[in-house]
């Protein structure tokens, strides 16, 4: 069955520095990948997604991804954090045509300071 | 269009009373998938259904646990006898085609057992 690993539970970044989330998969065919967002007390809002498209992507709030096949990863990153980034993220792998579900790492805490 | 609801947003129950969570999905989504979320752990799957029919509930506790998805009405994810345990979060999501490349969250139901 796929599966992501996110390693690193708080991550601490200092505002305008660069926000760099790492997510490796494991899955036995070519995934789908992607990175979702929560806010506190909300439910997660998707940033974006890898559908074997672009390898590069990029999505809402500045963020972006890259697919790498070789490494088994899919690394979020925003060149500049913004106090309003302070959020938990979650990568999450799926199988085209598989079993049907989403499976989610667990998860980054991303505190922004000042 | 409003998203997928869910309510209530808290639930409080008693160790042995049951809970009923409910999720409307967004209009014209036939599929839904209920996610289970404990702290310090992403989320993890529990059931897929589809209108009238359980697809997979592969995720969900053998006993005490059910959900159904009506013809006419919200998904309702029953927890019986419930237990300190089952103190989470449970968040709903839905999707017109039962791809993840359009899947929407609902905010949650979080459920406290004393």
């Amino acid at each position: 069955a796929q599966s992501v690993t996110q390693l690193g539970s708080h991550v601490s970044v200092s505002e305008g520095a660069l926000v760099l989330l790492r997510c490796n998969y494991s899955s036995s065919v070519p995934p789908y990948l992607f990175w979702y967002v929560q806010y506190p007390n909300q439910g997660l809002q998707l940033l974006l997604k890898y559908t074997s498209a672009a390898t590069l992507v990029k999505g809402i709030n500045g963020f972006e991804a890259e697919f790498k096949k070789s490494e088994t990863s899919f690394h979020l990153t925003k060149p500049s954090a913004h106090m309003s980034d302070a959020a938990e993220y979650f990568c999450a792998v799926s199988v085209p045509r598989g079993n049907n579900r989403l499976a989610f790492g667990k998860g980054n805490q991303v505190v922004v300071i000042p | 269009n409003a998203g997928v609801m869910q309510n209530p947003r808290h639930l409080v129950r008693r160790r042995g009373q049951e809970a009923r969570l409910r999720c409307s999905p967004m209009k014209g989504h036939s599929h839904v998938y209920w996610y289970r979320q404990l702290p310090e752990e992403g989320l993890k799957f529990m059931v897929y259904l589809q209108k009238e029919n359980i697809i997979d509930e592969s995720g969900m506790p053998k006993e005490r646990f059910s959900a159904e998805f009506p013809k006419e009405g919200p998904s309702i994810l029953r927890i019986q006898q419930v237990v300190r345990g089952d103190s989470a979060a449970y968040f709903c999501a839905s999707s017109p085609t039962g791809t993840f490349e359009k899947l929407f969250f609902g905010s949650g139901t979080q459920l406290s057992v004393l």
